[in-house]
């Protein structure tokens, strides 16, 4: 069964601090992304990343960093929290051959900044 | 821009009666469209993809319509039972690195 996981399924931090949140899927997949939902606002990609090392920005990548060191793993950085950063966040694996073009979603880390 | 639109509003159906699911886009040609499930406190889950070319999906119990002149795919779910109440989101692709763009989702209430 295809899976992936995020590290923490909820989290709370102070405004300031640096925040990281990983996710590792265990399908071999090239593509994985990072989403945060927002009642009324849906999905909104923040970064995404088609290979080891690389990475493109999303809809809204202010605020945010990423890494991916390793094909599995792709880490979400916050550099310097804000209560604006409070959410869902999620993460997605796809691969470019599939005929679906499937996102696998891992269960989110609900993020909360005070 | 780009737009989705899934209606925000909540849908209450009864058990065993068809809900059907509207999602409308702008400002786009998307090559397919995507529908996925939404369960509290979970992440979505792929059910059904329509291409461009073809007018009517099936699996099961879902249905999914495409249609590119309006700009609009219908989800429809049929003889419905309290557990498929959840969120239905609607996805439009590709776009560069094999993206997608969501709708924000409509909540069905399938009550017995």
């Amino acid at each position: 069964d295809v899976k992936v996981t995020q590290s923490s399924r909820y989290l709370v931090k102070r405004t300031g601090e640096k925040v990281f949140l990983e996710c590792v899927q265990d399908m071999d997949h090239e593509n994985m992304f990072w989403y945060r939902q927002d009642p009324g606002l849906g999905l909104r990609l923040i970064y995404f990343s088609y290979d080891v090392k690389m990475k493109e920005k999303g809809d809204i990548p202010e605020g945010y960093s990423v890494s991916r060191e390793k094909k599995e793993r792709f880490s979400l950085i916050l550099e310097s929290a804000s209560t604006n950063q409070t959410s869902m966040y999620l993460c997605a694996s796809s691969s470019p051959t599939s005929l679906t073009d499937t996102q696998y979603f891992g269960p989110g880390t609900r993020l909360t900044v005070l | 821009s780009q737009k989705i639109e899934q209606n925000s509003e909540a849908l209450n159906i009864q058990e065993g009666k068809t809900a059907t699911l509207t999602c409308n886009y702008t400002n786009y040609s998307p090559a397919y469209l995507q529908w996925y499930r939404q369960d509290p406190g979970r992440g979505p889950v792929f059910l059904l993809l329509i291409r461009e070319n073809e007018k009517e999906k099936r699996k099961e119990r879902l249905k999914v319509t495409f249609d590119t002149t309006l700009k609009q795919s219908l989800f429809h779910i049929t003889a419905s039972q309290p557990a498929d109440s959840a969120t239905y989101l609607c996805a439009l692709g590709p776009g560069g690195g094999n993206k997608l763009t969501f709708g924000t989702g409509t909540q069905l209430k399938v009550e017995l």
